[in-house]
């Protein structure tokens, strides 16, 4: 089965910017979609097709693809992105959406 | 304004039938390219995509639980039903639909979800 990989953890300064990776074979040929989910609440989509924003989110968030890896980048960090960041494709070889492990994002 | 809600019993026995409703609003099931899903989220873990059921009525399973999913779709009451067979306590999790595009194949409405303890 597909696997996507996630760093568990990513600790930022408010200010600074965050980058979550998420890695996967053959990457490149899928696209991919990231999920914030804030503690107690349900999923959001942040960035849909590799590096397409919702446009009720701010554009602090962006997406890009680059060999096997994927990520999310989080400008000037604020305490309110604190969250589980998902990635997540779908695997057309199983028929299966397969979502990474998650990131904690964490605001110091 | 898009909204999804799942309903269901809390507490299931081991080997048990759980059964699930997602009722949703502001879209119609009709339009072709959406579909909704059920996914799951066990305690402090990553989720799981279950099941996808599309506008044109064609089903889909995740490959390690196939054979203990059953979605189904009533377009009346607006609602998605998931059954899921021979309950476990590695499936206590919290279940929730969501609207999925077929185009990208992502999901871009989620409800809050409801926790579902499976324990003697």
């Amino acid at each position: 089965s597909y696997v996507l990989t996630q760093p568990p953890s990513v600790s930022v300064a408010p200010g600074q910017t965050a980058r979550i990776t998420c890695g996967g074979n053959n990457i490149g040929s899928k696209s991919v979609h990231w999920y914030q989910q804030r503690p107690g609440q349900a999923p959001v989509v942040a960035i849909y097709y590799d590096m397409d924003r919702p446009s009720e989110l701010r554009a602090r968030f962006s997406g890009s693809k680059s060999g096997n890896t994927a990520t999310l980048t989080i400008s000037r960090v604020e305490a309110g992105d604190e969250a589980d960041y998902y990635c997540q494709v779908w695997d057309s070889s199983s028929d299966d959406y397969v979502f990474g492990s998650g990131s904690k994002v964490t605001v110091l | 304004q898009i909204t999804l809600k799942e309903s269901g019993p809390t507490l299931v026995r081991p080997t048990q039938t759980l059964t699930l409703t997602c009722t949703f609003s502001g879209f119609s099931f009709t339009t072709r390219g959406l579909g909704v899903s059920w996914i799951r989220q066990p305690p402090g873990e990553a989720l799981e995509w279950l099941a996808v059921v599309w506008w044109d009525d064609d089903k889909r399973y995740s490959p390690s639980l196939k054979n203990r999913l059953t979605i189904s779709r009533d377009d009346s009451k607006k609602q998605v039903v998931l059954t899921m067979t021979n309950m476990d306590p590695v499936d206590t999790a919290t279940y929730s639909c969501a609207r999925t595009r077929m185009a990208g194949r992502f999901f871009d409405f989620w409800g809050q979800g409801t926790p579902v303890t499976v324990s003697s």
